[in-house]
């Protein structure tokens, strides 16, 4: 079993506020590491793929880090809007496997 | 693309009945997969397979459980005898190599009574 955490589990952000939050994983065998937004009653949806130990990637006001050799990746959100309300899922893959195991997630909600 | 399509969006059934699951993964993507999502334990990885064979049915809770891919376009997954701790959302994805992420479906969300 892949141990992926995440933290906080839920989190309240005022409207134009920036946040950020954890996901840790195994640092042996890393091979990827995924980020999801997932919206209620909807599926999730992929907005990452971190392979690299230093990673930085952006997509409109989100961005993640990693780090692989001491296992954990930060998820950013900078100018928090109502739209961004919706559950963060990070997903790690280990090397020699296709197995994405998935943290719990963070559940940020935006106060307008 | 019309992207993963699942069938149906809910079942709710009696304790005991056959349930069949259906996915249709995105053209090109060579692996599928089937996720269960329950309140306890997140997403959980139930099988996978890679150009239609199964790779890893080590997430399978019980033989209860099986699932096939008879061709590229097409999977299904089977509860037999159906329980009513089974209720859950299960999700379908599929993905095309490693840079991407996986594309997942609407989810059936199976209530089993």
């Amino acid at each position: 079993i892949l141990n992926v955490e995440q933290s906080p589990q839920s989190l309240h952000v005022q409207e134009g506020d920036s946040t950020n939050f954890t996901c840790s994983f195994p640092s042996s065998n890393f091979y990827a590491l995924h980020w999801y937004r997932w919206e209620t009653a909807k599926s999730p949806e992929a907005l990452f793929v971190m392979t690299l130990n230093g990673d930085e990637k952006k997509k409109g006001r989100i961005s993640a880090t990693l780090n692989t050799k001491e296992g954990y990746s930060y998820l950013y959100i900078k100018g928090s809007q109502p739209e961004d309300s919706a559950t963060y899922l990070c997903a790690f893959i280990k090397n020699g496997n296709n197995r994405l195991a998935f943290g719990k997630g963070n559940q940020v909600v935006v106060i307008p | 693309d019309a992207g993963v399509i699942q069938s149906p969006r809910h079942e709710v059934t009696e304790m005991g009945q056959e349930v069949t699951l259906r996915c249709k993964p995105i053209s090109g993507h060579d692996y599928l997969f089937w996720y269960r999502q329950t309140m306890m334990r997140g997403l959980e990885l139930l099988i996978y397979f890679n150009n239609n064979v199964p790779i890893d049915d080590s997430g399978m809770p019980e033989d209860r459980f099986s699932a096939k891919m008879p061709n590229a376009s097409f999977s299904t997954l089977k509860i037999q005898p159906s329980e009513p701790r089974d209720s859950a959302v299960y999700f379908c994805a599929s993905r095309h190599g490693d840079a991407y992420g996986y594309t997942f479906g609407s989810g059936t969300r199976l209530t089993v009574v």
